[in-house]
């Protein structure tokens, strides 16, 4: 595996479901990103972690629950979501946050 | 505050012609530029950069020039194909920043 990776690619659930999102970076980056991408509205930042700490936590609902083990993976557990979170979930990284992001190919979710 | 401006969508062309999209943006100092691409059903690549004023930008055919005059970063290509059809996005990163201001993004089509 090359880049970042995600998955699972798709995921439908109900408002009552638990799931997780997991993100891979094979870069050797040290950064890594939560955005959510909904159609007719502009790229959001959702969560920022760099050398697997938190920096950055964009006033995001407490049903997205960020855990970054270490500096290669990213999750995204989600639970009791509303269906205005359906949406294209983005994972990135980066070696520093003053450098340019990579990203994944992303997650589609839909909430029923 | 920083901010990216870039021109709506969308943007229809036929192949072969030359493409213009626009991006200004509003910055204090001297943030680095990029534009990213997202083709249909994946995540975002990037596609060029520049970091500093008159830098130029270029692969795939597309290039972009780094203009503090003018705050503008305008992506363009001598002669669209249409495996060119995406979405493009401009954004700025300042090195003092934990994240990248993305533009709304502009879509566009090639007819063959």
């Amino acid at each position: 595996e090359t880049g970042v990776t995600q998955t699972p690619r798709h995921l439908v659930m109900g408002m009552t479901n638990k799931k997780s999102l997991k993100c891979e970076q094979h870069l050797g980056h040290n950064a890594m990103y939560w955005y959510k991408q909904s159609a007719k509205k502009p790229l959001e930042l959702m969560f920022v972690y760099s050398l697997e700490e938190r920096v950055e936590n964009n006033s995001v609902p407490s049903r997205f629950s960020p855990e970054c083990p270490n500096s290669s993976h990213l999750f995204l557990h989600l639970h009791t979501l509303q269906p205005e979170d359906s949406a294209l979930y983005l994972c990135a990284s980066s070696q520093g946050l003053d450098k340019e992001q990579f990203f994944g190919p992303g997650t589609r979710l839909t909430v029923l | 505050g920083n901010s990216v401006t870039q021109m709506e969508g969308p943007v229809t062309l036929s192949e072969e012609a030359f493409l213009t999209i626009n991006c200004t943006y509003t910055a204090t100092g001297y943030p680095s530029l990029f534009w990213y691409v997202q083709y249909p059903g994946e995540g975002l690549q990037l596609l060029l950069k520049a970091t500093k004023a008159d830098d130029k930008g270029s692969n795939k055919g597309f290039e972009a020039t780094y203009r503090k005059e003018t705050t503008s970063f305008h992506l363009e290509k001598g002669s669209v194909q249409v495996s060119d059809s995406a979405v493009y996005f401009c954004a700025l990163l300042y090195s003092s920043a934990s994240k990248i201001i993305f533009g709304s993004g502009t879509r566009l089509s090639i007819r063959p």
